[in-house]
């Protein structure tokens, strides 16, 4: 079964700061996604990811893919207090002939203001 | 509009009580899923339906009982719980099955 470990399990950053967090798999990855999520809410859908070297941005948060797709990176410019929250990876995975997600431990990231 | 909600945010329940958790969503998608969250821990797929019929069961208790009744309402219907079923339950759809995924803002469920 897929496994993705993600680093660091938690982080504490001033406000304006750069962070970096990464998500390694124990396999070749097909679809890696990245989420957001505020304690005890719902997930936001941040970036997908498919081909090997790729790189996605959205205001002032970056994801890549790397050539060998098992590892994937998150990056944060200029953090902000907003920007606060667990960031999950999630790996598109197939049971039989279904596709589901599994996802990693996740990150607790705080931004002090 | 990538909306999917949930009723209802927070339901406590006692052990021997029958309820039910309602999801919508109203983007077209064709597969629903219903997620199980502990404290500090990733969601756990418990259930996916793709085009209203059950596709993935991943081994949940029978006293955890999904339906959907057409494309847009995904239900969990809930019996004799037992208070390790406390949880964050979520919802999420997708366009099809293996494609992104978007979440409800969740269930929070206390059973006592």
């Amino acid at each position: 079964s897929q496994e993705l470990e993600q680093s660091p399990q938690s982080l504490i950053v001033q406000e304006g700061k750069n962070l970096t967090i990464n998500c390694t798999s124990s396999k070749t990855l097909y679809g890696l996604y990245w989420y957001k999520q505020k304690y005890g809410e719902g997930l936001i859908f941040l970036m997908m990811l498919q081909k090997g070297g790729e790189e996605k941005s959205h205001e002032k948060i970056t994801a890549k893919l790397d050539e060998k797709k098992q590892q994937s990176s998150l990056h944060i410019t200029a953090s902000q207090p907003s920007h606060a929250g667990i960031y999950l990876c999630g790996a598109s995975t197939t049971s039989g002939s279904a596709r589901q997600l599994t996802f990693g431990s996740g990150t607790q990231l705080t931004v002090l203001p | 509009d990538t909306e999917v909600t949930q009723t209802p945010k927070h339901l406590v329940m006692g052990m021997t009580n029958k309820k039910s958790l309602k999801c919508e969503q109203h983007m077209g998608h064709r597969a629903m899923y219903w997620y199980k969250q502990k404290a500090k821990k990733p969601p756990e797929l418990m259930f996916v339906y793709s085009y209203e019929k059950l596709s993935i069961n991943e081994s949940v208790p029978s006293r955890f009982s999904p339906e959907c009744p057409n494309s847009s309402l995904l239900n969990l219907h809930l019996h004799a719980l037992q208070p390790e079923d406390s949880a964050l339950y979520l919802c999420a759809s997708s366009q099809g099955q293996g494609g992104t995924q978007y979440f409800g803002p969740g269930t929070r469920l206390l059973v006592l």
